[in-house]
């Protein structure tokens, strides 16, 4: 079975501090995705990767960066949270790229409150 | 990328079948439909997933029309714990995720 874990399930932080999400596959998939998740606004992708130090930016990646130094891990950073990033954050990745072996596996998901 | 459509919610007698429809009329050749759900405060969860034939797994059934713009997600024998949001998708590589049907199972 895919296990994609993340580095917490509930996190607290204050305006202005710099706050790190981490997320790791156990699967060697190529593809590494973060979404947030907001009431009535469905999910919404952030940032993808499709390989070891690469990047794409999603729908919404303004406030973020991402870092991928290792095919299993990927990061999500906020540089200065606002409270507008009070949100879950969900992390998936996907075998590869190709039609029919890009189902994404989600992990549990990181509640962050920013006050 | 195709959009889905999908009705906001839906309620099923607990031992039922639950029929969820999904449309996507402007999906293309090479998109597959990809089903997920959500149970309250966890990750979405992979169900099933089909390009043209219809599609049985141990959790569900996906039946797609011929012309491929819309499907049915099958849940044979619903049980409380089926009680979810349930995701369509017709993407490939990047999805769009909906607000999907909320179904609740009724017991």
């Amino acid at each position: 079975d895919v296990k994609v874990t993340q580095s917490s399930r509930y996190l607290v932080k204050r305006t202005g501090e710099k706050v790190f999400l981490e997320c790791v596959q156990d699967m060697d998939h190529e593809n590494m995705f973060w979404y947030r998740q907001d009431p009535g606004l469905g999910l919404r992708l952030i940032y993808f990767s499709y390989d070891v130090k690469m990047k794409e930016k999603g729908d919404i990646p303004e406030g973020y960066s991402v870092s991928r130094e290792k095919k299993e891990r990927f990061s999500l950073i906020l540089e200065s949270a606002s409270t507008n990033q009070t949100s879950m954050y969900l992390c998936a990745s996907s075998l590869e790229s190709q039609v029919g072996t890009d189902t994404q596996y989600f992990g549990p998901g990181t509640r962050l409150t920013v006050l | 990328d195709a959009k889905t459509t999908q009705p906001t919610s839906m309620d099923c007698a607990e031992g039922r079948a639950a029929n969820l429809p999904c449309n996507h009329s402007t999906i293309s050749g090479n998109e597959y439909v990809y089903w997920y759900r959500q149970i309250h405060s966890q990750g979405p969860q992979y169900i099933i997933h089909g390009l043209k034939n219809n599609e049985t797994n141990e959790m569900a059934s996906l039946i797609i029309t011929e012309d491929r713009k819309s499907s049915t997600l099958i849940l044979p024998h619903a049980t409380l714990r089926d009680t979810a949001v349930y995701y369509c998708i017709a993407q490939t590589y990047k999805y769009i995720f909906g607000t999907g049907t909320r179904l609740k199972v009724l017991a």
